[in-house]
């Protein structure tokens, strides 16, 4: 079974500065690893995924993640935050099968806000 | 990448009439759909997962005979809420698949209002 858990609800930074989102996995198989951002009355969008190549994905938008098996973490950054990243971001995983990959389970989510 | 149409966008519907929402892949043939419903400010919740020519599976606590899916074809799923009520009001949201893919695409979503 797998389960994300999102490091606070809320995160607040100022424009240009960094952004740092927190994601933790659970997983009883290899997974794969999705940050998915959601503007207001929108569906998903997906910035980036670990699908067990590079440990370190990089996405649209600026935006980057480094998979630590370690510390089963997946966290989200972007070294300058700009206003139109203000929105819920969502952490996700799902277990790797022969050929695909299950359904998704996500995080509670982020909601960054960026301050002028 | 792939491109996902749902639709409607947003729907009002009378208390115990039935609404449907159409989920499209259009450029590529989605073995697996899913439907997740999100409450204000909250995350997804999975419904249920619908493959081609089978019947879907439904999460735990989803009543199947609510919330019915149809996945008659490789590029539509449909999600029929029945008999709605206030409660059923929420944001729908599908999201496809394929066989050897690693990647979802998700749909722009349906806000359904009962009133």
């Amino acid at each position: 079974a797998q389960s994300v858990t999102q490091l606070g609800s809320h995160v607040s930074v100022s424009e240009g500065a960094l952004v740092l989102l927190r994601c933790n996995y659970s997983s009883s198989v290899p997974p794969y690893l999705f940050w998915y951002v959601q503007y207001p009355n929108q569906g998903l969008q997906l910035l980036l995924k670990y699908t067990s190549a590079a440990t370190l994905v990089k996405g649209i938008n600026g935006f980057e993640a480094e998979f630590k098996k370690s510390e089963t973490s997946f966290h989200l950054t972007k070294p300058s935050a700009h206003m139109s990243d203000a929105a819920e971001y969502f952490c996700a995983v799902s277990g790797r099968v022969q050929g695909g990959s299950e359904k998704l389970v996500f995080g509670k989510g982020t909601k960054l806000t960026v301050n002028p | 990448g792939a491109v996902v149409s749902q639709h409607p966008s947003w729907v009002i519907c009378k208390s115990g009439t039935s609404v449907k929402i159409e989920c499209r892949s259009l450029d590529f043939q989605a073995t697996t759909m899913f439907w997740y419903r999100q409450f204000p400010k909250q995350s997804l919740m999975l419904m249920a997962t619908s493959n081609e020519g089978s019947k879907a599976t439904y999460e735990q606590g989803v009543e199947k005979d609510k919330f019915l899916i149809n996945h008659a074809s490789l590029t539509l799923s449909t999600l029929t809420v029945t008999s709605a009520h206030p409660e059923d009001s929420s944001f729908y949201i599908c999201s496809v698949t394929k066989q050897g893919s690693y990647g979802y695409t998700f749909g722009s979503g349906t806000r359904l209002t009962v009133v």
